[in-house]
């Protein structure tokens, strides 16, 4: 069965400081991946994925992760955190092919620190 | 309006009571969906519907009923919770049932739901 393991339930950092927000996944096939944000009183929101093609994905408000198929991962990075970067962040994965179902991690709240 | 609207954004209920959570979309997309965020859980789906048809029913008490009298409006009719029922219920939207490489679901802002 996939699963999705986001390391770290909460993480704090300085502003301008560098963000990293782990996500493995266990798949027996390469699978799509997804960074969602959801804001405080917020629903959820698509940061970036990854489907195919080049494994370094760039994401909206200068977010971007990678697909190490050999690590299982798919870590969120964002060179310099901001004050509006605080939220809560969620993994999520789905199968290729015809299986629909996304399993999503259990989400990691990040604090970013004046 | 733009995107996905849920009302209420907070809705306070007794066991007894019944009620109804409501979602409506703008963005032209014909499959909707009813996710529950619990603290320390993962996104939990509930109910899919494309093209106006209940296409899963994730294993949910039949006192979660949902209806999507068209495809642009959807909603959850609630009736004796229990308090573990309470949680963020959060409406989702996209063009297509997950379908494609492309496909990305669109959320509202979700309803805080307290049963007390």
């Amino acid at each position: 069965a996939q699963s999705v393991t986001q390391l770290g339930s909460h993480v704090s950092v300085s502003e301008g400081a560098l963000v990293l927000l782990r996500c493995n996944y266990s798949s027996s096939v390469p699978p799509y991946l997804f960074w969602y944000v959801q804001y405080p009183n917020q629903g959820l929101q698509l940061l970036l994925k990854y489907t195919t093609g080049a494994t370094l994905v760039k994401g909206i408000n200068g977010f971007e992760a990678e697909f190490k198929k050999s690590e299982t991962s798919f870590h969120l990075t964002k060179p310099s955190a901001h004050m509006s970067d605080a939220a809560e962040y969620f993994c999520a994965v789905r199968k290729a092919g015809n299986n629909r179902k996304l399993i999503w991690g259990l989400g990691t709240s990040l604090a970013v620190n004046p | 309006e733009t995107g996905v609207t849920q009302t209420p954004r907070h809705l306070v209920m007794g066991m007894t009571n019944k009620k109804s959570l409501k979602c409506e979309q703008h963005l032209g997309h014909n499959a909707m969906y009813w996710y529950k965020q619990s603290a320390k859980k993962p996104l939990e789906l509930m109910f899919v519907y494309s093209l106006e048809e209940r296409v899963e029913n994730n294993s949910v008490p039949s006192r979660f009923s949902p209806e999507c009298p068209n495809s642009s409006h959807l909603f959850l009719h609630l009736h004796t919770l229990q308090p573990e029922d309470s949680a963020l219920y959060l409406c989702a939207s996209s063009q297509g049932y997950l379908k494609g490489l492309n496909t990305e679901a669109f959320f509202g802002q979700g309803t805080r739901l307290t049963v007390v």
